[in-house]
């Protein structure tokens, strides 16, 4: 069966350093990657997205990969601060009009 | 450019009664998807809208129901509440490119809770 997992449920890093989350699937050739943030009882808000034939992407302090082969992404976010607290899901794309998301990885960063 | 809207955002049902959620897309995007989003599941598909068609349709009984007005302008009906209905109903609209949604713009969500 078709699965996405995010590597952990948490993660807590202080201000300054890189958070590092990841986003596994199995059974999915997708075609698009994307990376969403998520605060409290709010919509998700778009990040980044790669496609199936990028290795990486950078925004700002966001940086993205994308292995096919290992059928994984990472999510790296650079010189954290306690604003970039918040929920981070992955979201794989088929050619198939949806979006089929992970659970997410809580990030908290410390000041 | 304003951005998606929903309404309502806070709606209280009981068991049995059946509920409309509104979403209205961002000028200018056809494409519109509607998410259910709860603690233990996540955000699951729940259907996507393009040009008053519905594309793909994810694993939810036949009470969630959804169309798309001829302005883009999209409606969920869930019919026969149940306690498990409970949920954030995410709507979000994007710009089609090559046969695929792309980003998504999320709207800030209806808050169901059904008693």
């Amino acid at each position: 069966s078709q699965k996405i997992e995010q590597n952990s449920e948490a993660l807590n890093i202080q201000e300054g350093k890189t958070a590092t989350l990841t986003c596994n699937y199995t059974n999915y050739s997708p075609a698009y990657l994307q990376w969403y943030r998520q605060d409290p009882g709010r919509g998700p808000v778009f990040l980044l997205l790669i496609r199936e034939n990028e290795k990486e992407k950078r925004k700002e302090r966001l940086k993205v990969t994308f292995d096919t082969t290992l059928k994984q992404s990472l999510f790296h976010i650079t010189a954290s601060q306690p604003a970039d607290s918040a929920t981070y899901l992955c979201a794989l794309e088929l050619n198939d009009y949806k979006l089929s998301f992970g659970a997410g990885t809580t990030v908290t960063v410390r000041a | 450019k304003a951005g998606v809207t929903q309404t309502p955002r806070y709606l209280i049902k009981t068991r049995g009664q059946q509920v409309t959620l509104s979403c209205s897309p961002i000028s200018g995007h056809r494409s519109v998807s509607w998410y259910q989003q709860t603690p233990g599941q996540g955000l699951q598909f729940l259907f996507e809208y393009f040009s008053e068609t519905q594309r793909n349709k994810g694993n939810f009984p036949g009470r969630f129901s959804g169309r798309q007005f001829s302005n883009s302008r999209s409606e969920m009906n869930v019919s026969t509440l149940e306690l498990g209905d409970s949920a954030l109903y995410l709507c979000a609209s994007s710009l089609e490119r090559q046969g695929l949604v792309g980003e998504q713009f999320f709207g800030p969500g209806t808050r169901l809770t059904v008693l």
